[in-house]
């Protein structure tokens, strides 16, 4: 039983790009979840997909956006990059009528 | 809002020491515990969970009883392995209010000394 798939594992970019992360959820889940983390610090919530909508959405700018796939797979996309936006970008998948969330492996997004 | 409070580390311990590291919380709702491990170049990792109040969690050796009356989720283990060498997260997620995400303490980075 595959776990939480992340993609790409590493990726360097510069300031004012974009970029796109690929998750797909463990099997049997149907709500995906990002979260930043930040070197040194806890993970932060982006936003929460289900059903191909955005359900909830933490503390960050409308550049950061997402979309859900029918076969509940997720993108999380980064406009206009940022130094500050530097960090491991973690997936998480969860049943919807679950509340254990279960990680990926995470992305290590870095913005020169 | 809701919030996660752990202790500052990092903690170094030598193997077969005693580990505490403590966690409180400040939730509006009735949010379930959780903690995490991150082992060095890793995602996260569910350690264990209460999801109400007295409720204990216990894997791998690791135990934490989720306390209403201190609003705590110390996570405790009795003889730590070099294994065991790894950054705990507290987190709480009130399934109710917010369909479940999560929210995170800073961590608490573990090393154990042969």
């Amino acid at each position: 039983d595959a776990g939480v798939t992340q993609s790409p594992t590493h990726l360097i970019k510069t300031r004012g790009q974009q970029v796109t992360l690929r998750c797909s959820p463990k099997s049997g889940h149907d709500t995906v979840s990002w979260y930043q983390q930040a070197l040194g610090q806890g993970p932060q919530f982006i936003f929460q997909y289900y059903e191909e909508e955005e359900r909830q959405r933490g503390n960050f700018p409308d550049r950061f956006s997402g979309h859900q796939f029918p076969n509940y797979s997720s993108e999380l996309n980064v406009n206009a990059l940022l130094l500050g936006d530097s960090a491991l970008y973690l997936c998480a998948s969860r049943k919807t009528t679950q509340e254990t969330q279960y990680f990926g492996p995470g992305t290590r997004l870095l913005v020169l | 809002g809701d919030s996660v409070t752990q202790m500052e580390g990092p903690v170094t311990l030598s193997e077969e020491a005693f580990l505490t590291i403590n966690c409180t919380y400040t939730a509006t709702g009735y949010p379930s515990l959780f903690w995490y491990v991150q082992y060095p170049g890793e995602g996260l990792q569910l350690l264990l969970k209460a999801t109400k109040a007295d409720d204990k969690g216990s894997n791998k050796g690791f135990e934490a009883t989720y306390r209403k009356e201190t609003t705590s989720f110390h996570l405790e283990k009795g003889s730590v392995q070099v294994s065991d060498s790894a950054v705990y997260f507290c987190a709480l997620s009130d399934y109710g209010g917010s369909q479940g995400n999560l929210i995170f303490g800073k961590g608490t980075k573990l090393s154990v000394k042969p």
